[in-house]
């Protein structure tokens, strides 16, 4: 594998189901992201990780809860959903500098993201 | 706050016809600046980017851009334009440890 990679591809959930996303990078970088992308509106930055500790948190509801173990996975858990939470959700991943920004924690890659619809 | 703005939700272009999509942003000190695509189904793709230095900057696939501080600008360009070339076009600024994206331009191109 290579890059960021999501799964699954495509979610459909009911409102009331738990479920997860996932996201690898083997990219070997440090710093990784959520991103809520829908139609016709800009990407919207949900989490920020850096060196595995959440540095962002833009007042994502609860039912959105993430996690990340190491530097190379970062997962999404779902639960109590609205269908306006359908959505392709994306990961990102970066180098970020340990002492402070620099370019090369700007530079993000993008996996293919995971199409959310909730019923 | 940064913020960008992409003027053309939609262009239409011939092959082989030349393209521009327009990108305009805000943000107080030097910025770094970014070109994303994204053909359907999949994730974003980074084209280019510029930090400092030459002001314009080429990337792959054939564009470049072209930063303009005096018009807060980073205009995107291909001279010639291939059927593999529709898709969302997404310009992103940094600041604080974030990419704030434009809402994109959807490119169609046409036999």
């Amino acid at each position: 594998e290579t890059g960021v990679t999501q799964t699954p591809r495509h979610l459909v959930m009911g409102m009331t189901n738990k479920k997860s996303l996932k996201c690898e990078q083997h990219l070997g970088h440090n710093a990784m992201y959520w991103y809520k992308q829908s139609a016709k509106k800009p990407l919207e930055l949900m989490f920020v990780y850096s060196l595995e500790e959440r540095v962002e948190n833009n007042s994502v509801p609860s039912r959105f809860s993430p996690e990340c173990p190491n530097s190379s996975h970062l997962f999404l858990h779902l639960h109590t959903l609205q269908p306006e939470d359908s959505a392709l959700y994306l990961c990102a991943s970066s180098q970020a500098s340990p002492v402070g920004p620099e370019s090369s924690t700007y530079e993000q890659y993008f996996g293919p993201g995971t199409r959310l619809t909730v019923t | 706050a940064q913020s960008v703005t992409q003027p053309d939700i939609h262009i239409t272009v011939s092959e082989g016809a030349s393209l521009e999509l327009r990108c305009n942003y805000s943000y107080g000190a030097t910025p770094y600046l970014f070109w994303y695509v994204q053909s359907p189904g999949q994730g974003l793709q980074l084209l280019l980017k510029y930090f400092s230095g030459d002001t314009l900057v080429q990337g792959i696939k054939g564009f470049e851009a072209e930063f303009k501080r005096s018009q807060s600008s980073f205009n995107l360009r291909k001279p010639s334009v291939h059927w593999s070339d529709a898709a969302e076009y997404f310009c992103a600024v940094a600041a604080d440890y974030k990419l704030s994206f434009g809402a994109g331009t959807t490119v169609t191109v046409r036999a």
